[in-house]
């Protein structure tokens, strides 16, 4: 069983377009993140939940709008989608905020915008 | 403020070859959290070690070990006997106590490749 699983695994789409990448951990953690690597590799946080509340905001343009119906998904849905938006989307997820357990990461969402 | 440098972009060994992969970190907490993460050509992220800022204790996993010394702010790990399967993107990352959100904070990454 995937302890992180992301959907779509790839995603390709015109700009100016609406779209939304789903994540679900089964590992009955309790804070989620959303992260961005660019083209050159670099990882950076986007998102990060608790129990269902938004904890971080790391400037993100308002565009990005995460979702958490639940403590084991984390959703991510972009408006209005740009080039420069393009990059791999990895969803993590880790046990507590308060004592700094390992995250564990999804595989990726690979977005393409055209 | 809070950073990761990994300042070896690219390493080329030959298998069987000893590496060490270099993470200097800067942090302003007492309490923190040093990790390494792999990610094979593959594009996943693999968890391989945690470490605290309490414990200075070096950690042997099989062929890989990891150095940890505040004195200098390193983190560095060494893969002994390199295999082909080791070629990847090695990252360093830190999480700050005072930070609640949990959020790692990435070194560049180290592009390891083990020629055959």
């Amino acid at each position: 069983d995937t302890a992180v699983s992301q959907t779509p695994k790839y995603l390709v789409t015109q700009m100016g377009n609406d779209k939304s990448i789903k994540c679900e951990q089964n590992l009955g953690h309790d804070t989620m993140y959303w992260y961005k690597q660019d083209s050159k590799k670099f990882l950076k946080i986007m998102f990060s939940y608790n129990n269902k509340e938004l904890i971080i905001n790391e400037t993100v343009p308002n565009r990005f709008s995460p979702k958490s119906p639940d403590k084991a998904h984390l959703n991510l849905h972009i408006n209005s989608l740009e080039l420069g938006d393009s990059a791999v989307y990895f969803c993590a997820s880790s046990q507590s905020v308060g004592v700094r357990k390992e995250q564990f990461f999804g595989p990726g969402t690979r977005l393409t915008v055209l | 403020a809070q950073k990761v440098t990994q300042a070896q972009t690219e390493i080329s060994v030959v298998e069987k070859e000893d590496v060490t992969l270099d993470c200097v970190y800067e942090t302003r907490d007492t309490t923190y959290y040093l990790f390494w993460y792999k990610q094979p050509p593959s594009g996943e992220l693999v968890f391989l070690i945690r470490r605290n800022s309490f414990d200075e204790q070096n950690e042997i996993s099989g062929r890989y070990s990891w150095n940890f010394q505040k004195s200098t702010s390193s983190f560095n790990f060494t893969i002994t006997a390199s295999q082909v399967v080791d070629s990847a993107v090695y990252f360093c990352a830190l999480s700050e106590d005072r930070n609640q959100g949990g959020k790692l904070i990435f070194g560049q990454g180290t592009e390891l490749s083990v020629k055959p």
